[in-house]
């Protein structure tokens, strides 16, 4: 099946250390994102890529850092710099960043920081 | 001002029911539209996109005002799986997509 993942589903981790989320796609789209969602509140963009080797910063880029080496991955990593890291992440891809192609959403990790 | 604006709910309503959701934008350079369904604790999916003629699928009808920078969602005959919090999403002329917070439904038995 074609599809986004998402690991781990639930992650559990200690102030000040930094933690990488997974997003793997196999449907062969080049654009790539990644959202928090805070309770009650929409999704904000974090960082996306538009093809292999390139990403920009999204509205909320602080404190996160992303990689894009390979077409089908695209993982976040949430460092220490972050101020608030407990949220839910969601990674998603689309064919394109333009119009009107829609973006298709992973499970989401959900990350906890004590 | 937010770039997009939903009523956040929740809407309470029974089985059968028709309900209506409302969006407002703020970008008139905005692209596209879409309607996103988010179930409790789960990932955004897409119901729908939204074309400037509307549009229909099965018991769901999407409206775009361009000149108004409004787009709405109606659902009819209200069924209880259709409980789930409802995404107004724009996509800018850059290609980011712009989320409201979401339109809660609740539709009981």
């Amino acid at each position: 099946d074609g599809g986004i993942t998402q690991s781990p589903k639930y992650l559990f981790r200690k102030e000040g250390q930094n933690v990488t989320l997974s997003c793997e796609q196999n449907l062969n789209h080049d654009a790539m994102y990644w959202y928090r969602q805070d309770p009650g509140q929409g999704l904000r963009l974090i960082y996306y890529s538009q093809i292999v080797n390139d990403f920009q910063k999204g509205d909320i880029a602080e404190g996160y850092s992303v990689s894009r080496e390979k077409k089908e991955s695209f993982p976040l990593t949430v460092t220490s710099a972050q101020k608030n890291p407990t949220a839910f992440y969601l990674c998603a891809s689309s064919r394109s960043t333009g119009a009107p192609y829609e973006q298709y959403f992973g499970p989401g990790t959900r990350l906890t920081v004590t | 001002r937010k770039e997009v604006e939903q009523d956040p709910g929740p809407f309470n309503v029974p089985e059968g029911a028709t309900v209506a959701f409302n969006c407002t934008y703020s970008n008139s350079a905005s692209q596209s539209f879409f309607w996103y369904r988010q179930d409790c604790r789960k990932e955004p999916k897409l119901l729908m996109s939204v074309y400037s003629s509307g549009n229909e699928d099965g018991r769901f009808t999407a409206q775009l005002n361009r000149a108004s920078q409004y787009i709405s969602l109606l659902i009819r005959d209200s069924k209880l799986s259709d409980s789930a919090t409802y995404l107004c999403v724009v996509k800018d002329q850059g290609g980011k997509l712009i989320f409201g917070q979401g339109t809660e439904l609740s539709v009981k038995p």
